[in-house]
């Protein structure tokens, strides 16, 4: 069965740090794996990760992929209160049914 | 642009009863998507459809039924509710089922069944 795991699953930190989130998988056909963003509504997407070793950054944000050993990790440098969310990691299984399989995240608060 | 909408955001229903929610989206996807969010739980797919005029189940697919109505608007039906069924829907499109991109997220529904 597909699986994906995320750690911690909740994390306090004090604006100015840095965090590290982390996604571990298991699934049949990896294609991709997702990093979404959810405050209080909607998921938004932040990155998608295709190739081991690459990393994708946005402002304080970067994330990297190693299809070696089946993770993928999110930094935050700088963290700010307003990136108090919840983290979703989610893979991309190319055979059966084509689907988004989530973790179930890492609830971040960032404490002024 | 709106991108998905889902109606209603909120709704109460007693155990038994039956209720339909819709959701469109303007960004002329082929794929739409039903989740559902409980605590500790992440997102799991309920229903799919690749393309219009297809349906397919996903993980967690009991006590619910689909319609794709046309490419924009895909519907989610419990004909019975249970209080099991009380969660937060999401309806989700992308460009196309297997290419493995971005989900794009409707805003939720909040489904309280007594």
């Amino acid at each position: 069965e597909d699986k994906v795991v995320q750690s911690p699953l909740s994390l306090v930190v004090h604006e100015g740090d840095t965090v590290t989130l982390n996604c571990s998988y298991e699934v049949t056909n990896f294609r991709s794996l997702l990093w979404y963003k959810q405050e209080k509504k909607a998921p938004t997407f932040l990155f998608m990760l295709t190739s081991s070793g690459i990393e994708k950054k946005s402002g304080r944000l970067s994330s990297i992929l190693d299809k070696k050993e089946l993770f993928s990790i999110l930094n935050i440098t700088a963290t700010q209160t307003g990136d108090s969310a919840i983290y979703l990691c989610a893979v991309f299984n190319q055979g059966g049914s084509e689907k988004l399989v989530f973790g179930k995240g890492t609830k971040l608060t960032v404490n002024p | 642009n709106a991108g998905v909408t889902q109606t209603p955001k909120f709704q109460v229903l007693k155990t038994g009863q039956s209720m339909t929610l819709q959701c469109a989206q303007d960004m002329n996807h082929n794929s739409m998507y039903w989740y559902r969010q409980d605590p500790g739980m992440g997102l799991r797919l309920i229903y799919y459809s690749a393309s219009e005029g297809t349906t397919d189940k996903g993980e967690v697919p009991n006590g619910y039924n689909v319609s794709r109505l046309n490419k924009r608007e895909f519907s989610l039906r419990l004909e019975s509710a249970a209080p099991s069924q009380t969660s937060v829907y999401f309806c989700a499109s992308s460009e196309m089922v297997g290419v493995a991109g971005e989900l794009f997220f409707g805003e939720g529904s909040r489904l309280t069944v007594l």
